[in-house]
């Protein structure tokens, strides 16, 4: 069965340091991989996938994701956080036999001034 | 904005009352796919449906029903409702990557 996996619930980081959120994947074949971001009352807005094996993808609001497949792993990475990075962020991969996306836990990201 | 609307945005509803959820996707998406984001369950697939037809079922409740209609707008509709249900309903149409709709959160009390 495919998985994804977010070990941390929540990351803290100072403003202007790099953030890096873990996840890591159980899939069949070839992943399709997506980084998702929460803000609060809001809906899910697409940060940035990996579906060509690249080993570092460039996403929207200067996100970055190293694709690592020996390791199953996906980390989402920012040279410089933010404090209006703070949100909930799902890691998610698409299932092999439909189009539905699956789930991390969601890590929430605090960046703190 | 992504484009996908859902409507209402917020719905307080008592137990046992059954209650409907509105989905439009983006211009020119033929899939709408329905999850429900729980505090104790996190984020999980319900229904994908494709140019009117059902495609893929996850975890849905028999109690939930879903169907998208030929414009392509797309009805969830929870029935008999308890309070676990409360939750954030979210609709998304594809791309190739999905784009989220802003959700319905349901209160049931």
């Amino acid at each position: 069965a495919q998985s994804v996996a977010q070990p941390e619930d929540q990351v803290n980081v100072a403003e202007g340091n790099p953030l890096t959120v873990k996840c890591t994947y159980s899939v069949s074949g070839n992943p399709y991989l997506f980084w998702y971001v929460q803000y609060p009352n809001r809906g899910l807005q697409f940060l940035l996938k990996e579906i060509t094996g690249d080993n570092l993808v460039k996403g929207s609001y200067g996100f970055e994701a190293e694709y690592n497949k020996s390791q199953t792993s996906f980390h989402l990475k920012k040279p410089s956080a933010l404090v209006s990075d703070s949100a909930l962020y799902f890691c998610a991969v698409r299932d092999s036999g439909y189009n539905k996306l699956i789930f991390g836990a969601g890590t929430r990201l605090a960046v703190h001034p | 904005d992504s484009g996908v609307t859902q409507t209402p945005k917020h719905l307080i509803t008592a137990t046992g009352q059954r209650v409907t959820l509105r989905c439009s996707p983006r211009s020119g998406d033929l899939s709408v796919y329905w999850y429900q984001q729980s505090l104790d369950q996190g984020l999980q697939f319900l229904i994908q449906y494709y140019n009117g037809e059902e495609r893929a079922k996850g975890n849905i409740l028999e109690r939930f029903s879903a169907q998208q209609f030929p414009d392509l707008h797309s009805e969830l509709n929870l029935s008999s409702l308890e309070l676990g249900d409360s939750a954030l309903y979210f609709c998304a149409s594809s791309g190739y990557e999905q784009y989220f709709g802003p959700g319905t959160r349901l209160t049931v009390t």
